[in-house]
């Protein structure tokens, strides 16, 4: 099974900030890799596919890049409704596996 | 407009059965891969099962193989995960996904998930 890694668990930055968003794979994964943000009570919106392709409706302020076994989400500027949970998911290596998460939380 | 609709949670006994449906609307279903996704309480994210476009691939995490299988009738729109021998660490939301295409890799949209609780 592929483990990813997400760090840091949380990361506490203010708006306005620019955000980091690390995703480590135990084996390579390609560039199969999505981020997904996910707020308290909803279902996860995938934010970006085939790490670095935003997703419909997805505002510019999130990039993805990375390939192989590192990769990252960025957030150029936060918004107040950006303070949630972020996931990546790899889908290159049966089972499909998701990272534990990390929590972007308003500093 | 995309919609997934999960039903048929709800409480179930250790060592019981029970089968979820996921209805679709607004996409020509038998075009995409669909994904069943999980979340424990308070956890993160685990993959549970996926299935390709005409039913004929199915895929299952490691900690359901054996017990659940995925299906889809592409006639009625709906997909169908009937979950076995049920352990209380099965106890989670369960949500369904539509892929981005034929082939499971990446769940563009979601439904509002269905709670199973496995407890006597």
């Amino acid at each position: 099974e592929t483990v990813l890694t997400q760090s840091p668990a949380t990361l506490s930055l203010s708006p306005g900030e620019r955000a980091t968003l690390s995703c480590r794979a135990s084996q390579s994964v390609s560039s199969c890799l999505a981020w997904y943000q996910q707020k308290p009570g909803q279902a996860p919106r995938l934010l970006i596919y085939d790490a670095s392709n935003r997703a419909t409706g997805i505002p510019a302020r999130f990039s993805g890049g990375g390939s192989g076994t590192d990769f990252t989400l960025t957030i150029s500027s936060l918004e107040p409704e950006d303070f949630v949970l972020y996931y990546c998911q790899q889908c290159n290596n049966w089972p499909y596996t998701f990272g534990q998460g990390t929590k972007l939380e308003i500093k | 407009e995309v919609h997934l609709v999960e039903s048929g949670g709800g409480l179930v006994q250790p060592g019981g059965s029970l089968r979820l449906s996921c209805a679709t609307s607004g996409f020509t279903f038998s075009s995409y891969a669909i994904h069943w996704v999980r979340q424990a309480p308070g956890k993160g994210l685990e993959y549970v099962s996926a299935i390709n476009d005409n039913g004929g691939s199915t895929y299952y995490g490691d900690a359901v193989k054996g017990r659940f299988t995925l299906s889809r009738d592409n006639s009625k729109n709906t997909l169908y995960l009937q979950m076995g021998s049920l352990r209380p660490d099965d106890t989670a939301v369960y949500y369904c996904a539509r892929d981005r295409s034929s082939w499971p890799q990446v769940a563009d949209y979601w439904g509002q998930g269905t709670l199973v609780t496995v407890s006597s």
